[in-house]
């Protein structure tokens, strides 16, 4: 079966302006997690989305948001982006319940100039 | 707040060793440990611990979970340059919470032929 789908998979920006990433979950995966993978940082949970209801949150500023469709697919939205945005975003999806692991998709890579 | 800690950072030996890697962990109300491979983007799930004392293989990888004092290792026997990598380990809690899975800043593993 398809596995998690990011799009696009490369992206440069100009700082202040706003970003919008797609996450496409594994099929009959309901739940939705958008983490930042920097080299500084590693990877830090942003937000999860579960049946279009944002379930948790990370410690990110208002500038990071995101949506889940009633598909499942989820996107994530950057606005007046900082030179710190640049990084990897990565979206994992899983079964209900939590208890089969998340599976991670390929990421987008994030570039602000 | 919830905190994972690997070691070492970074790690080479060569092929047919068998390495261990940490993870120490302190979360509020755990539920779950997971280890991750990360060669170019997406990480790839290897396991879930969920109880403590319990082993799980898959081929030459192993891992085990102390809920008592509070880690685990992931054990790679005769490895192979394939196995290069950064593994990571994670730790969730239970009800979701604020903080998603909390990540490891990860152990980069390099495998000499």
């Amino acid at each position: 079966k398809a596995g998690v789908t990011q799009t696009p998979r490369y992206l440069i920006k100009t700082r202040g302006q706003q970003v919008t990433l797609s996450c496409s979950p594994i099929s009959g995966h309901r739940s939705v997690s958008w983490y930042q993978q920097t080299p500084g940082q590693g990877l830090q949970f942003l937000f999860e989305y579960f049946s279009e209801t944002q379930r948790n949150k990370g410690n990110f500023p208002g500038r990071f948001s995101g949506r889940q469709f009633s598909n499942s697919r989820s996107e994530m939205n950057v606005s007046t982006l900082e030179l710190g945005d640049s990084a990897l975003y990565l979206c994992a999806s899983s079964l209900v319940g939590r208890f089969y692991g998340y599976t991670f998709g390929s990421g987008t890579r994030l570039t602000v100039v | 707040e919830d905190k994972v800690v690997q070691s070492p950072l970074s790690l080479v030996v060569h092929e047919g060793d068998t390495v261990t890697l940490n993870c120490s962990y302190e979360v509020t109300n755990f539920r779950s440990l997971l280890w991750y491979k990360q060669e170019k983007k997406a990480p790839t799930f290897l396991f879930m611990l969920t109880s403590s004392g319990i082993e799980k293989k898959s081929g030459r990888l192993s891992s085990i979970l102390d809920k008592k004092e509070l880690f685990s290792i992931l054990n790679i026997t005769a490895t192979q340059t394939g196995d290069s990598a950064v593994y990571l380990c994670a730790v969730e809690a239970a009800g979701g919470g604020a903080d998603g899975l909390t990540f490891g800043k990860g152990t980069h593993l390099i495998i000499q032929p």
